[in-house]
């Protein structure tokens, strides 16, 4: 069992580009989260999915968009990016009550 | 609106003695609460939990207290170990929607513990 696993670990990007975050996870969860995290802050809540085909908002959505094609995998977009977007992104999975974190990406944008 | 607010960013404290973490929250509708860790470079790994129906939940070095009335909970880790340093983070869910739950957390700032040897 691997867990919540996300792709890359570290990137650049260029204002104005865009990239995909990938996160999969192997427990067969249902929900399935995106946060960010800034520096000195809580975890966010950018995106999150009750299953697959299903995707909501969360507190910070602007800017990112989600798809949700399968019950592993929960890929974050980001379209133009902007130094805002400039954070930790974490993806999680939901089991009861508890939710499994990923070991994050790191965001810069220059 | 700060829901979750951990009002200590730091704490220190010697290895084996007690370290206590605080929370408190103002949304009346949470009733879940969770405790993570977090080391740096690594995504945060659940600790523990307490849901509104107890006060008190125990695991090992680590007790999480919930006082509803006084909507407070706070993290005991006895006794303290180096390898505790880390930043804690509370976390609080309520159910969302009518007749469903999607859990969503709403995350305190964090603390960071430091256990000195």
């Amino acid at each position: 069992n691997a867990g919540v696993t996300q792709t890359p670990k570290f990137r650049i990007l260029k204002i104005g580009q865009s990239m995909t975050l990938q996160c999969t996870q192997d427990m067969n969860h249902n929900y399935m989260y995106w946060y960010r995290q800034d520096p000195g802050m809580g975890l966010k809540l950018i995106y999150y999915s009750v299953g697959a085909g299903i995707t909501d908002k969360g507190e910070v959505p602007n800017g990112y968009n989600v798809s949700r094609s399968t019950t592993e995998d929960f890929p974050l977009r980001l379209e133009l990016a902007a130094p805002s977007q400039t954070s930790v992104y974490f993806c999680a999975s939901r089991k009861e009550g508890t939710q499994y974190f990923g070991p994050g990406t790191r965001l810069l944008v220059l | 609106d700060q829901q979750v607010k951990q009002n200590s960013p730091s704490l220190s404290v010697q290895e084996g003695r007690i370290s206590i973490l605080n929370c408190d929250y103002t949304n009346s509708m949470f009733d879940y609460f969770l405790w993570y860790k977090k080391y740096p470079a690594e995504g945060p790994t659940f600790l523990i939990s307490i849901s509104s129906i107890k006060d008190k939940n125990e695991d090992g070095r680590f007790t999480v207290f919930l006082n509803k009335s006084a909507k407070h909970l706070s993290l005991h880790i006895v006794p303290s170990q180096p390898g505790d340093s880390a930043v804690y983070f509370c976390a609080a869910s309520a159910r969302v929607n009518s007749g469903g739950s999607n859990y969503k957390l709403t995350f305190g700032k964090g603390t960071l513990l430091t256990v000195n040897p």
